[in-house]
């Protein structure tokens, strides 16, 4: 099977812009799971969607936020930016049911200028 | 509040030493734990979890973890380090607040070095 890919890999934005972040899971899994990786805060997450519906959601501003489509694939979308926002966003893939473990996509790299 | 943490940033291991990584974590109910490593520019792979069962969990790679309750450790073992073993190490719990999602809570990371 193909791995979660995300696109797109590199992203150079300046405050103030949007951007969307595209994610397709793994063939077959349902639940697709957002997080932050930055030097400073490490990984966070952001949230977790599953057919199509928000299951759980991060601590951060309503700035961010997401969606997943009936195949499955997912965008997150983040408005206004900041220079904060710089950072790697991985997208994570699983079955949704039952606890199996997650498969991380390669990531995108958001710099805000 | 539930938590992970690595107590190292760096590991440094000669080439063909074993190696641990640690792991300890904080959690009020049976925990959830994976091992996850990132090599530079790319996503997390997954290693090996935790889930129940046996507390000695082999996983991808070479590598194993030990589950300790009483200490609530979950170290990343490997007999034998290899040079390209050399990346960023990530320890993470489920977070059992949140039920059935996906939800990760991760620990800081560590940065294994494997020198030849």
């Amino acid at each position: 099977k193909a791995g979660v890919t995300q696109t797109p890999r590199y992203l150079i934005k300046t405050r103030g812009q949007q951007v969307t972040l595209s994610c397709s899971p793994i063939s077959g899994h349902r639940s697709v799971s957002w997080y932050q990786q930055t030097p400073g805060q490490g990984l966070q997450f952001l949230f977790e969607y599953f057919s199509e519906t928000q299951r759980n959601k991060g601590n951060f501003p309503g700035r961010f936020s997401g969606r997943q489509f009936s195949n499955s694939r997912s965008e997150m979308n983040v408005s206004t930016l900041e220079l904060g926002d710089s950072a790697l966003y991985l997208c994570a893939s699983r079955e949704g049911t039952g606890w199996k473990e997650q498969f991380f996509g390669p990531g995108t790299r958001l710099t805000v200028l | 509040a539930q938590s992970v943490a690595q107590p190292e940033d760096q590991v440094n291991v000669a080439e063909g030493n074993p190696l641990t990584v640690k792991c300890t974590y904080s959690v009020s109910g049976n925990p959830y734990l994976f091992w996850y490593v990132q090599y530079p520019n790319r996503g997390l792979q997954f290693l090996l979890k935790y889930i129940t069962g046996d507390n000695l969990v082999k996983g991808s790679y070479g590598f194993e973890a030990e589950f300790n309750k009483s200490q609530t450790s979950f170290h990343l073992k490997k007999p034998s380090a290899l040079v390209s073993d050399s990346a960023l190490y990530f320890c993470a719990v489920r977070d059992e607040s949140s039920g059935n999602t996906g939800k990760l809570i991760f620990g800081q990371g560590t940065t294994l070095q494997v020198k030849p």
